[in-house]
């Protein structure tokens, strides 16, 4: 049901740019695309969300590809609190349920 | 403004024993969730409630009952524990736009 891919993990150097990929081939016309982290020991977090035009944040950027059926979170400078878990998430607004399903999502460390 | 409060934090049980796991928003949210994440695994939908009154089973519901008869307050039992329910319970809490809101977890461990 999660009905998104990412890699299992990726590494970084502190203080680089990091571009998290995600896909989403199956996802509808209605699906938000959302993105949450999890650092060590804490519940998820709220990262960024959109729904076809890239967003920006205090935390981070979306882009959207033009056909919606990848996405990219990327953080401008990437520091060690950023080590984390990072779940991208389709959220369909049609669904009164408002169901969110988290899969295994992509595991970060960031080097000093 | 404390946004989700789950308890008890931490709980060791014995195989067949009953608790109840309480989450409590105070953001007048319409949607709360109950997730459990397994070491090194995501987190799994247990049941979600769409308003007070309201419940309905999610992606693993098998030995577990909820209950929402305050709309700020989602409780998460189980009747008999068993050793395969060891977990970090996460409760969460939605408006219906926006985010989710995360409660810190609660650690459960049945022996």
């Amino acid at each position: 049901d999660a009905k998104t891919t990412q890699p299992n993990s990726m590494e970084s150097n502190e203080e680089e740019p990091v571009h998290l990929p995600c896909n989403h081939s199956t996802i509808s016309g209605t699906d938000y695309i959302h993105w949450y982290r999890q650092l060590p020991s804490q519940g998820p977090e709220y990262v960024i969300h959109g729904l076809t035009s890239n967003v920006n944040n205090r935390m981070a950027s979306l882009a959207i590809a033009e056909d919606r059926k990848s996405s990219t979170l990327i953080l401008h400078r990437a520091t060690l609190r950023d080590a984390a878990v990072y779940y991208c998430i389709l959220r369909d607004p049609r669904d009164n349920f408002n169901k969110f399903y988290f899969g295994s999502g992509t595991k970060l460390n960031v080097k000093p | 403004n404390a946004g989700v409060t789950q308890t008890p934090k931490f709980r060791v049980l014995k195989t067949g024993q009953s608790m109840t796991l309480l989450c409590a928003q105070d953001m007048n949210h319409e949607y709360m969730y109950w997730y459990r994440q397994d070491p090194g695994m995501g987190l799994r939908l247990i049941h979600y409630s769409v308003g007070e009154g309201t419940t309905a089973k999610g992606e693993v519901p098998d030995g577990y009952n909820v209950s929402r008869l305050k709309k700020q307050n989602f409780l998460l039992g189980l009747e008999s524990a068993a050793p395969s329910q060891t977990s970090v319970y996460f409760c969460a809490s939605f408006l219906g736009a926006g985010e989710l809101f995360f409660g810190e977890g609660s650690r459960l461990t049945v022996l």
